[in-house]
């Protein structure tokens, strides 16, 4: 079977870093993606993530275990601009399956 | 620029009626991929393709058809809709190799409601 969790919403202060947790549990595995997503607006690259460890791109982290089926996305020094949706995502051989995604409300 | 097109973006349709969605892209992508999203589900995949003349079934195809004649362009169809297809439709695209780093690149959407 198929399973992705992510928290359904989570909140921040702007200036601060939050952290994003994803578990998967999948029948194949060929990295993990990270969306963002704005409401009202279609999903955009942020990261991907194939071998253990940290992937650095500015002010976003990700990390991936894949022993744990656990992935996390950073952001650090939170903008109101930030204040979206974060949808972790696993391709599984030709597909990406979805988690229903972490809606992040930044707040001044 | 254009990237991922989708035509229509928004939509309104009566139970039973039949209508088609246009996915057109720019980036000579090889894959490309219908889904919906509905509050509290995530994206659900409903069909791909892996090439020009190949389709495949997603997570959730019943109700819908497509088909991909051309390899930029990839067409989601539903022959008689309702109203538990009101939902948004994304198309998306992407190389083909398997191991590749390249991420699905997606279209605007289209806001499709079926009374």
């Amino acid at each position: 079977g198929q399973n992705i969790d992510q928290p359904t919403e989570m909140t921040a202060t702007e200036g601060a870093i939050v952290q994003i947790n994803c578990t998967y549990q999948t029948s194949g595995f060929n990295g993990l993606f990270w969306y963002q997503q704005h409401a009202g607006e279609a999903p955009t690259f942020l990261s991907y993530n194939v071998l253990d460890g940290l992937e650095e791109k500015g002010r976003f982290s990700s990390f991936l275990s894949r022993s744990k089926g656990y992935s996390y996305l950073l952001l650090k020094e939170l903008q109101m601009k930030d204040s979206a949706s974060y949808l972790c995502a696993v391709k599984s051989f030709q597909k990406l399956v979805f988690g229903t995604g972490t809606r992040l409300l930044v707040s001044p | 620029n254009a990237g991922v097109t989708q035509t229509p973006k928004f939509r309104v349709l009566k139970t039973g009626q039949s209508m088609t969605l246009l996915c057109a892209q720019d980036m000579n992508h090889e894959y490309m991929y219908w889904y919906r999203q509905d509050p509290g589900m995530g994206l659900r995949l409903i069909h791909y393709s892996v090439g020009e003349g190949t389709t495949a079934k997603g997570e959730v195809p019943d109700g819908y058809n497509v088909s991909r004649l051309k390899k930029q362009n990839f067409l989601l169809g539903l022959e008689s809709a309702a109203p538990s297809q009101t939902s948004v439709y994304f198309c998306a695209s992407s190389y083909s190799v398997v191991d590749s780093n390249q991420p699905q690149h997606f279209g605007d959407g289209t806001r499709l409601s079926i009374l």
